[in-house]
């Protein structure tokens, strides 16, 4: 089956840095990218919906400057968590929908604990 | 009100039991409806997938959708420990659109 990539899977970083977080489909196209973060034992929240070639649309509250994200080609997109706090530390999953299909596969997360 | 609703456990079942898992919403333009599974520090994986009302089967598992009460429900029969997991219900309007999750219903099987 189709299979969506995410690097790093666990990442530790001080407060006052940013962080990385990349998401690739490997075997398929994705027009549309989409980012959720998690807190434990809750559900996935809708941070932004990212679109190929151009600018992601966030979800309320979500602060676009503090959460970067980029779609710059059909089977990438990454989260960029910019001065990285605390209260950022969280598991952050991507999904990415099958251009044509429009399935929708999810990576396997990626867990960043901000110290 | 959240637009979707889940009970978040957690159940815990004895081995071979019949587990039921519920979600209600709010907004009755939803149309597909999903149920994922989770397990601890993993991505979701989906399973099962159903459009607009009724019911579909695959294996041990059957979800159902009532959009008159605006509930649906998965259904597992013979629950084995390896379902022991996270479950999340999620639905969207279009296809194209967005999903929105419950809170997800952690179930434990007992051997």
């Amino acid at each position: 089956g189709a299979v969506v990539s995410q690097h790093p899977s666990w990442v530790i970083c001080k407060s006052g840095t940013s962080v990385k977080i990349e998401c690739r489909s490997l075997d398929f196209q994705a027009t549309t990218m989409f980012w959720y973060r998690q807190f434990p034992k809750q559900s996935l929240m809708l941070m932004a919906t990212s679109n190929e070639g151009s600018k992601a649309t966030y979800e309320q509250g979500v602060e676009k400057d503090k959460f970067l994200i980029n779609h710059a080609s059909l089977t990438l997109s990454t989260l960029t968590v910019t001065s990285a706090h605390p209260e950022d530390s969280s598991f952050y999953i991507c999904s990415a929908r099958e251009t044509g299909t429009g399935e929708l596969f999810f990576g396997e997360g990626s867990r960043l604990t901000v110290l | 009100q959240k637009e979707v609703e889940q009970d978040p456990g957690p159940l815990s079942v004895p081995e071979g039991a019949i587990v039921s898992l519920n979600c209600t919403y709010s907004n009755s333009a939803f149309q597909y409806f999903m149920w994922y599974r989770q397990y601890s520090r993993k991505g979701p994986e989906l399973l099962m997938y159903t459009y607009s009302s009724g019911n579909k089967e695959d294996g041990r598992f059957t979800a159902q959708v009532d959009k008159s009460s605006k509930y649906i429900s998965l259904f597992i029969r013979d629950s084995q420990p390896s379902d022991s997991a996270t479950y999340l219900c999620a639905m969207m309007v279009n296809q194209g659109g967005k999903l929105i999750f419950g809170q997800g219903t952690e179930l434990s099987v007992k051997p």
